[in-house]
């Protein structure tokens, strides 16, 4: 079956490190996501993805993040500078559609913990 | 702002009963999706609730979707300890680009 895999599953960096997150979509999906979840909390919606540009953006997605699809299988997410508030689980998601109309699918996530 | 809410935040539940958990939302939308959490794994998705009246039904669990009380329900029955784990309702932004979560409710099925 389809799912979407994150690498790596655990990072740990120094605080003010760049990091960069790795997902690789459902291959036919085209929407994609970054979502987060601090320990112990609820889900945060990051940004979506679609057809090469942010669609849409929270207010958590500052000017120290961005996403890029660099190939035609990556999805990647880059924090610039890292920040021990940064600290969470980041779940890669796609869709086929846009999520008013199919489910997201999410990856199994990769826990950053800055320090 | 779109709000999710669900309640209860946390259920301990003995094994065999019935309970039900709710998701109130403030927005429109008719669309509605349950995911289930277990500790330190992915979101599964459970139900895809797309439009009033809906009710979807697999295994010991039940949704339902009233788009005029902007309401969802994840109804257990009987429940077992396989199904302890965090249960999560979301629903689309107005855009039908990102999902809001509700803070999710934790399940703690005992003997």
């Amino acid at each position: 079956e389809p799912e979407v895999t994150q690498t790596p599953s655990h990072q740990v960096t120094q605080m003010g490190q760049e990091v960069i997150l790795r997902c690789v979509p459902i291959s036919n999906h085209l929407y994609f996501y970054w979502y987060r979840q601090i320990l112990g909390q609820k889900v945060e919606f990051l940004v979506s993805f679609y057809n090469n540009e942010i669609s849409e953006k929270s207010e958590i997605f500052d000017d120290q993040f961005s996403v890029e699809r660099p190939d035609g299988s990556n999805f990647t997410l880059k924090i610039r500078s890292t920040k021990l508030e940064d600290s969470a689980m980041y779940f890669c998601a796609s869709s086929v559609f846009s999520v008013s109309n199919t489910e997201a699918f999410f990856g199994q996530g990769t826990r950053l913990t800055v320090v | 702002e779109l709000k999710v809410e669900q309640n209860p935040l946390f259920l301990s539940m003995q094994e065999g009963k019935n309970y039900t958990i709710y998701c109130n939302y403030s927005t429109t939308s008719d669309r509605l999706y349950w995911y289930r959490q277990d500790p330190g794994k992915s979101l599964e998705s459970l139900f895809v609730l797309l439009s009033n009246g809906a009710v979807k039904q697999e295994g010991r669990l039940m949704a339902s979707l009233d788009t005029k009380a902007r309401l969802s329900t994840l109804h257990i029955t009987a429940a077992v300890h396989d199904l302890s784990a965090t249960y999560f309702c979301a629903v689309a932004s107005n855009s039908g680009y990102a999902l809001n979560f509700g803070k999710g409710t934790s399940l703690l099925v005992t003997p």
